[in-house]
């Protein structure tokens, strides 16, 4: 069976610091990966999916990039954060064939930039 | 742009009555739509979905309507229990550019009280 792991489950960041957040998907060859954000108490906002290794697209302009050196690993990745990039992110993955495909969610990260 | 309006933002029920969240979407070409629920600090799962060739779908306590035409889909869950109790996430999809692009309600926030 699939699984998806996503990893750090908590971080506290200084304002400025680097940010590395990796996922990894099991059980599925060439899966379409996403990068959630979900601000407190609000609904989920897609910032990157990708649908092959280095093809990687964003949905919002923002102080985050995303990168998929492997098949089945996609990082999120920040160079200086910004207190307004705290939140809760999921990575998620979906099969590539067909129309209408399940997206199935990590147990996220949070993260809090002090 | 593509939308969707979930409501009610909160809903208290006593164990044992029905909820129903009511979803709406904007974009005619939406083909699929599931449901998850998020518990606290942990991602978002699946709980049931529907594909846009069915009325209606069924899963023990827990059923989805579509109505394609108004546009608008439902979860109705039957005989609450405490452990129901969790933000619920509608969305809509379609495949565009590849990939799952899935559109999220903003959530609802379920109690359930014993």
């Amino acid at each position: 069976s699939q699984t998806i792991h996503q990893w750090p489950a908590t971080l506290v960041q200084p304002v400025g610091s680097p940010l590395s957040l990796e996922c990894t998907v099991e059980g599925t060859s060439n899966p379409n990966l996403y990068w959630y954000r979900q601000a407190a108490g609000r609904g989920l906002q897609l910032l990157f999916y990708s649908v092959g290794i280095g093809q990687i697209s964003s949905e919002v302009p923002q102080n985050l990039s995303a990168s998929r050196p492997q098949d089945r690993q996609f990082i999120l990745s920040s160079k200086k954060l910004l207190l307004s990039d705290s939140g809760f992110y999921l990575c998620a993955w979906s099969a590539i064939q067909g129309s209408g495909n399940t997206i199935y969610f990590g147990e996220g990260s949070w993260l809090t930039v002090v | 742009g593509e939308n969707v309006e979930q409501h009610p933002s909160t809903l208290s029920v006593q164990e044992g009555d029905s909820a129903v969240i009511k979803c709406t979407y904007s974009d005619s070409a939406s083909n699929y739509f599931p449901w998850y629920k998020q518990e606290l600090g942990k991602g978002p799962q699946l709980i049931i979905d529907i594909r846009s060739n069915v009325g209606e779908k069924k899963d023990q306590r827990i059923a989805v309507t579509l109505n394609k035409t108004a546009k608008h889909f439902s979860l109705h869950i039957t005989e609450t229990q405490p452990e129901d109790s969790a933000v619920y996430f509608c969305a809509a999809s379609k495949v565009s550019g590849g990939y799952n692009k899935l559109i999220f309600g903003a959530g609802t926030r379920l109690a359930v009280h014993p």
